[in-house]
């Protein structure tokens, strides 16, 4: 148990729809990362929040976007969903930014139909 | 942009031989991290690199990084089925921002 917790675990949805996907960090975790892994393919890197602000971006589509709250934990929003956006979304959180050991958390699957 | 290649992307090996991934960036890194992902899971931290020509060993696990320090690679010797999963590596570039990730390795074990 890497102390990274998201949900749901599952989130199965029709097209054009809109998810938010929910993470929490290790304790005393400042940083979250925002991972997409599509079926037996490598991460992509999404989007990295340290301490409330956005500090980094990767190949993060218009259409996704995230935040962190005061308490630190972190949403991913995906709207106007696609297809090809039916994949495993992991969070990562580290203590401090991306120079540190990531932790994940177990993943979201989102499946669209 | 900076990038990071690894290979092979794949590794078939029979239970006992030697299983060995290679990272390459185009630009210096700060440092290099490696994370293994079992079927079905989530990537696991394993080790971080961060010195010129550092060696670094956990049992049968043996990480490099390379005097340029744009390289590295995982060897792993004696491969037990306990080992099967993806490696990657991912390299923090000079700017210090962003984590750069390599494609991954996937190691399968020949029945």
């Amino acid at each position: 148990d890497s102390g990274v917790t998201q949900t749901p675990k599952h989130l199965i949805t029709a097209t054009g729809q809109r998810v938010t996907l929910r993470c929490s960090p290790r304790s005393g975790d400042l940083s979250v990362y925002w991972y997409q892994q599509s079926l037996d393919q490598g991460l992509q890197f999404l989007i990295q929040y340290y301490n409330g602000e956005e500090r980094a971006k990767g190949n993060i589509l218009e259409r996704f976007s995230a935040q962190q709250f005061p308490d630190l934990h972190s949403e991913l929003n995906l709207s106007s969903l696609e297809l090809g956006d039916s994949a495993l979304y992991f969070c990562a959180s580290s203590v401090g930014g991306p120079g540190y050991e990531q932790y994940f958390g177990p993943g979201t699957r989102l499946t669209v139909t | 942009g900076q990038q990071v290649m690894q290979i092979p992307q794949y590794q078939h090996v029979q239970e006992g031989e030697d299983f060995t991934t290679y990272c390459n960036s185009s630009t210096t890194l700060s440092n290099i991290q490696w994370y293994k992902q079992r079927p079905g899971g989530h990537p696991v931290f394993l080790i971080q690199l961060v010195k010129s020509g550092e060696v670094k060993k956990q049992k049968r696990l043996t990480f490099q990084f390379g005097e340029a320090k744009k390289n590295s690679s995982l060897h792993i010797t004696a491969t037990q089925t306990t080992d099967v999963g993806t490696y990657f590596c991912a390299g923090l570039g000079d700017s210090n921002y962003q984590l750069i990730w390599g494609a991954g390795t996937k190691l399968i074990i020949k029945p």
